[in-house]
């Protein structure tokens, strides 16, 4: 069965400054990947993907992420942060044909300091 | 186009008692999901349908949790004799049938009594 674990479970960043977060998965085939950006009180916003090819994925909002199959990880950047950016971040992986039934991590709070 | 759409965004409800939570689909999409989130925690699988039928129910936790989507658009999730353990975001999401995202709601906030 597959897996995802966040290990961070906040992180505090300063308006301007770069941003990473963590995403380590297991799965036994090759996994399709996503970053989710939840809002308060918002539903789930897709941030970028990654299914094959380049490993270095560009998504919405100014968000990269890159795929790592020997570290088994898909860690999300960006390079300045927004006071919009505070939120929580979800990496999911898909299992089965087509990405059917993610599996979440725990998430990640962004608090953004001015 | 319209996205997801769920009824209500809130249920409060007593212990016991019977809840249905309804989720529109985005127009065309075949594929169709529903999440349970509880507070803190990132949302957990329930149930897959691909068209009208339950293709993955592996998620539900109990038979007092059941879904349909009898004409392959509209699906409603149905809790019966409800817990307070089962208070939670209920979230439902689509997906085209060639595409590989899925495409989330806002969610219906569920609260037991």
């Amino acid at each position: 069965a597959q897996s995802v674990t966040q290990p961070d479970i906040h992180i505090t960043v300063s308006e301007g400054a770069s941003l990473e977060l963590r995403c380590n998965y297991s799965y036994g085939a090759t996994p399709y990947l996503f970053w989710y950006v939840q809002s308060p009180g918002q539903g789930l916003q897709l941030l970028l993907k990654y299914f094959s090819g380049d490993t270095l994925v560009q998504g919405i909002k100014g968000f990269e992420a890159e795929f790592k199959r020997s570290q088994s990880s898909f860690n999300l950047r960006k390079p300045s942060v927004h006071w919009s950016d505070a939120a929580e971040y979800f990496c999911a992986v898909g299992a089965g044909a087509a990405g059917n039934k993610l599996t979440f991590g725990g998430g990640t709070r962004v608090l953004v300091k001015p | 186009g319209a996205g997801v759409s769920q009824t209500p965004s809130n249920k409060v409800t007593e212990k016991g008692k019977y809840v249905e939570l309804r989720c529109d689909p985005i127009s065309g999409h075949t594929a169709l999901y529903w999440y349970r989130q509880s507070l803190g925690q990132g949302p957990e699988f329930l149930i897959y349908f691909q068209g009208t039928g339950a293709a993955d129910d592996s998620g539900l936790p109990n038979d007092r949790f059941f879904a349909v989507r009898p004409e392959g658009s509209v699906s409603t999730l149905k809790i019966q004799r409800t817990e307070r353990g089962d208070s939670a975001v209920y979230l439902c999401a689509s997906r085209s049938g060639q595409g590989r995202e899925q495409f989330f709601g806002p969610g219906t906030r569920l609260t037991v009594l």
